[in-house]
């Protein structure tokens, strides 16, 4: 099925571990895009790439890194986890460029970190 | 900071009955308003979306208003179901450019049967 897939679905991570999520969309969208979720915070963004090859911070970058591999892929990496990243991680792409019909979302990364 | 502003934060309706969720934006820049339904462990996905040149769009049981001069828009969900029960997002963007979604806070609508 076309969409975006998240790997992977849960993570515990201890206190400083580091740890990459992955991302993928076979919809040959132009932008991709790395929210968190936290209850009565609704989504905010981390880090977006409105094309291949360009990649800018968002709201909270802060203790993150992406990298876009290529058109279909874009991963965020946590270096040094803390407790404060406890959240729920979702992927998203668009169409880019002068088209917009909102985001497609991926089913998300539960990540806890103790 | 928040640009987007939703209420209420949780909503209880009953069976039949029209939900009524409100969002406030302050970028007069904003030309792309969509709603996003998300259940339990999934990821959200689009509702329906307006652009600020109509005050209102309607797609089945589902509507959104729009209020540019108050810089407002709302969703109704009409008739009410059980399976309507989920969080719903406002978002707003500009449609050029980087296409960055802010959303609002969200809110938990449940429907008793």
């Amino acid at each position: 099925n076309a969409g975006v897939t998240q790997t992977p679905k849960f993570q515990v991570l201890k206190t400083g571990q580091s740890m990459t999520l992955q991302c993928a969309q076979d919809m040959n969208h132009n932008s991709m895009y790395w929210y968190r979720q936290d209850p009565g915070m609704g989504l905010r963004l981390i880090y977006y790439s409105a094309s291949e090859g360009t990649t800018d911070k968002g709201e909270v970058p802060n203790g993150y890194n992406v990298s876009r591999l290529n058109k279909r892929e874009f991963s965020l990496r946590l270096e040094s986890a803390a407790p404060s990243q406890t959240s729920v991680y979702f992927c998203a792409s668009s169409e880019g460029e002068q088209f917009f019909y909102g985001y497609t979302f991926g089913s998300g990364t539960r990540l806890t970190v103790v | 900071q928040q640009q987007v502003k939703q209420s209420p934060q949780s909503l209880i309706v009953q069976k039949g009955g029209i939900s009524i969720i409100n969002c406030a934006y302050e970028n007069t820049a904003f030309d792309y308003f969509p709603w996003y339904q998300q259940f339990p462990g999934k990821g959200p996905a689009l509702l329906i979306a307006i652009r600020p040149d109509v005050s209102e769009k309607k797609e089945g049981r589902f509507t959104i208003s729009f209020n540019k001069s108050a810089k407002q828009f709302s969703l109704h969900i009409m008739d009410s179901q059980p399976g309507d029960s989920a969080t719903y997002f406002c978002a707003a963007s500009k449609v050029q450019g980087a296409q960055k979604l802010v959303f609002g806070q969200g809110t938990r609508l449940t429907i008793n049967p």
